[in-house]
């Protein structure tokens, strides 16, 4: 079974500071892939980041950067600079060895200018 | 545009009526999603295809849910008899699931549709 875990229902953060968003799995499964989608009110599901379980670095995509513990199964997401644009709902997700995707129930961001 | 597309985007039905959704993945990509989204909640999973072959259902999906990818491509989602809980926006997602030694996943991103809203009234 898997289990995604995100437990900030909703986040404050000042215009081009940097702001983490928490989320913990849980898997069975030895090779998974972990991944952060943006939700906008528009409602479509934006691909942000991907971290596989071996990696051995952590994965960066411009401002977005994810903060993967291996052994605390945790993956966060960090957002630095961040940006008015940058408010939405964001959703960790994670992906086992049959790629059948679980996702958590979501952090809604809001930027503060 | 060569992402992930589904149509109609939205949908208003009366109670009782048949609803038929289709998504058409990104090219060559061998893996389809379906998945059900309600307001303040996270996606749920509801079924996925490898190629053709269906390979899993969700419990959610109950016997008035069917999909299909006859051909490997495309995928319909028909929901008959609906009802006022089957309102939700449904998502559909693809990707390219890679070879067995890349089992890492690396690079197997799930890329997503605008979705589907339905309303049942």
């Amino acid at each position: 079974a898997q289990k995604i875990t995100q437990t900030q229902p909703g986040m404050f953060v000042q215009e081009k500071e940097a702001v983490t968003l928490d989320c913990t799995y849980d898997t069975s499964d030895p090779s998974y892939g972990l991944f952060w989608y943006k939700q906008p009110s528009s409602g479509e599901m934006i691909f942000l980041i991907y971290q596989g379980s071996y990696d051995q670095q952590n994965a960066t995509e411009g401002r977005y950067s994810l903060n993967f513990q291996k052994a605390r199964k945790s993956a966060n997401l960090v957002i630095s600079a961040s940006q008015l644009g940058d408010s939405a709902m964001y959703f960790c997700a994670l992906a086992g060895g049959y790629q059948k995707v679980t996702f958590g129930t979501g952090t809604k961001l809001q930027v503060i200018p | 545009d060569t992402g992930v597309s589904q149509n109609p985007r939205h949908k208003i039905t009366k109670r009782g009526q048949n609803v038929t959704f289709r998504c058409d993945p990104i090219s060559e990509h061998n893996r389809l999603y379906w998945y059900r989204q309600t307001l303040g909640q996270g996606p749920e999973f509801l079924t996925y295809f490898q190629n053709e072959a269906q390979l899993e259902k969700s419990r959610l999906l109950s016997d008035r849910f069917s999909a299909e990818r006859p051909k490997g491509s495309f995928s319909t989602l028909e929901i008959q008899r609906t009802e006022q809980g089957d309102s939700a926006m449904y998502l559909c997602a693809s990707s390219l699931l890679g070879k067995e030694r890349d089992r890492g996943l690396s690079g197997n991103t799930i890329y997503f549709g605008e979705g589907s809203w339905l309303t049942v009234v």
